[in-house]
């Protein structure tokens, strides 16, 4: 059983403030890393698919690092804003291996 | 475009009723198929995946079973439920390791 942690569990930002949180997957055999955007009363939405070390993606105000070496992978989200509310879910995958999902991070934006 | 659809969204059943779940997709072919679960405060875990038409793969060894009659139909079941089943499921299809692409979800409840 691969061991994917994500932290924080919950956090709660106030409008315009900038986040991030964490992504831990085992370093050996790495193969790509997945985050999504899960949005309560919707399905999880991809947001970044990283398959190299050193990767960086970025979309509008969300984006995010990978270091494969160390397994971690950073997601920050620059001046929250409410519509951001969401559980961000990572994915970890090895060669030939399906998805392992970390438990995610419920983020909550106060406006 | 491609589309997935999955129902029903709701159920509540009785201990020991039977279960079934269908998922397809439309708009692609040879689609990897995918079952989840979240289970109340916890991240996703897969329980079924399959690569093709009656192939299928189980993850965690449980009350379930999965069957895929057709290239884009998968179907989750269970002949005898337990109040451990309660929970989300989530249908997903993808190929060649791009993203996850999710259903809306079928949220269990068993009384």
């Amino acid at each position: 059983i691969l061991n994917v942690e994500q932290s924080p569990q919950s956090l709660h930002v106030q409008e315009g403030d900038s986040t991030n949180f964490t992504c831990s997957f085992p370093s050996s055999n790495f193969y790509a890393l997945h985050w999504y955007r899960w949005e309560t009363a919707k399905s999880p939405e991809a947001l970044f698919v990283m398959t190299l070390n050193g990767d960086e993606k970025k979309k509008g105000r969300i984006s995010a690092t990978l270091n494969t070496k160390e397994g971690y992978s950073y997601l920050y989200i620059k001046g929250s804003q409410p519509e951001d509310s969401a559980t961000y879910l990572c994915a970890f995958g090895r060669a030939g291996n399906m998805l392992t999902f970390g438990g995610g991070t419920r983020l909550m934006v106060k406006p | 475009s491609q589309t997935i659809h999955q129902w029903p969204a709701t159920l509540v059943q009785p201990v020991g009723s039977p279960l079934s779940l269908e998922c397809t997709v439309e708009g692609t072919s040879n689609p990897n198929l995918y079952w989840y679960r979240q289970a109340a405060g916890r991240g996703l875990q897969l329980l079924f995946y399959s690569v093709g038409i009656g192939q299928i793969s189980s993850e965690v060894p449980q009350n379930l079973s999965a069957s895929r009659p057709q290239d884009r139909q998968f179907i989750l079941s269970s002949k005898k439920l337990l109040l451990s089943d309660s929970g989300f499921y989530l249908c997903a299809w993808e190929q060649g390791y791009s993203p996850l692409h999710f259903g809306n979800g079928t949220r269990l409840t068993v009384t």
